[in-house]
């Protein structure tokens, strides 16, 4: 099983800054690498796929890197409406894994 | 719209069944790969099972193997997860997922005695 070890657990930032999540896997996914974005109470929504594709509707201050084991989301300047928990996920190989989430809150 | 519509969700005591659903609809339900994703109180996402359009192939993980099944009945639009000698572990929020980018609301599975 691959397993995804997500960094950093917390990152505390402020409205406008910078946020830079990480996703690293215990072995090459190559570029089967997905995130999503959940709030509480809601069902998780999708927001890259393939390391570096935006899904649909996905704003362009979200940006997918990477390729292997090391992987990065960044948000360019953080909204109020996305300060949430966001988890990294591979489709590279059965069975399907989740990292254990990166909660942004507010600093 | 694509709506995925999941139910079936409950308290079961511990070694009990459980069969979820998951209703399907504002798309080709019989063309789309279907998942299911569960997450525990207060904790990350696990991914289930998986099962093709035509229902050929399934997967799944570890933890449920041999006690969870998943099917599909096109002509319904329905896609179901029969949950056998269930466990304490199990309870969570059950999602149906199809392309990873659609989500139900998902159903509450408590397992307690």
């Amino acid at each position: 099983e691959i397993v995804l070890t997500q960094s950093p657990a917390t990152l505390s930032l402020s409205p406008g800054e910078r946020a830079t999540l990480s996703c690293r896997a215990s072995q090459s996914v190559s570029s089967y690498l997905a995130w999503y974005q959940q709030k509480p109470g809601q069902a998780p929504r999708l927001l890259m796929y393939d390391a570096s594709n935006r899904a649909t509707g996905i704003p362009a201050r979200f940006s997918g890197s990477g390729f292997g084991t090391d992987f990065t989301l960044t948000i360019s300047s953080l909204e109020p409406e996305d300060f949430a928990v966001y988890y990294c996920q591979q489709r590279s190989n059965w069975p399907l894994t989740f990292g254990p989430g990166t909660k942004v809150d507010i600093k | 719209e694509v709506q995925l519509v999941e139910s079936g969700g409950g308290l079961v005591q511990p070694g009990g069944s459980l069969r979820l659903s998951c209703a399907a609809s504002g798309f080709i339900f019989g063309s789309s790969n279907m998942n299911w994703v569960r997450q525990a109180p207060g904790k990350g996402l696990e991914w289930v099972s998986y099962i093709s359009s035509g229902s050929s192939t399934t997967y799944y993980a570890d933890s449920v193997k041999g006690r969870f099944t998943s099917s599909r009945d096109n002509a319904k639009n329905s896609l179901y997860l029969q949950m056998n000698s269930l466990r304490d572990e199990d309870t969570a929020v059950y999602y149906c997922v199809r392309d990873w980018a659609y989500w139900g609301q998902g159903t509450l599975v408590t397992v307690s005695s």
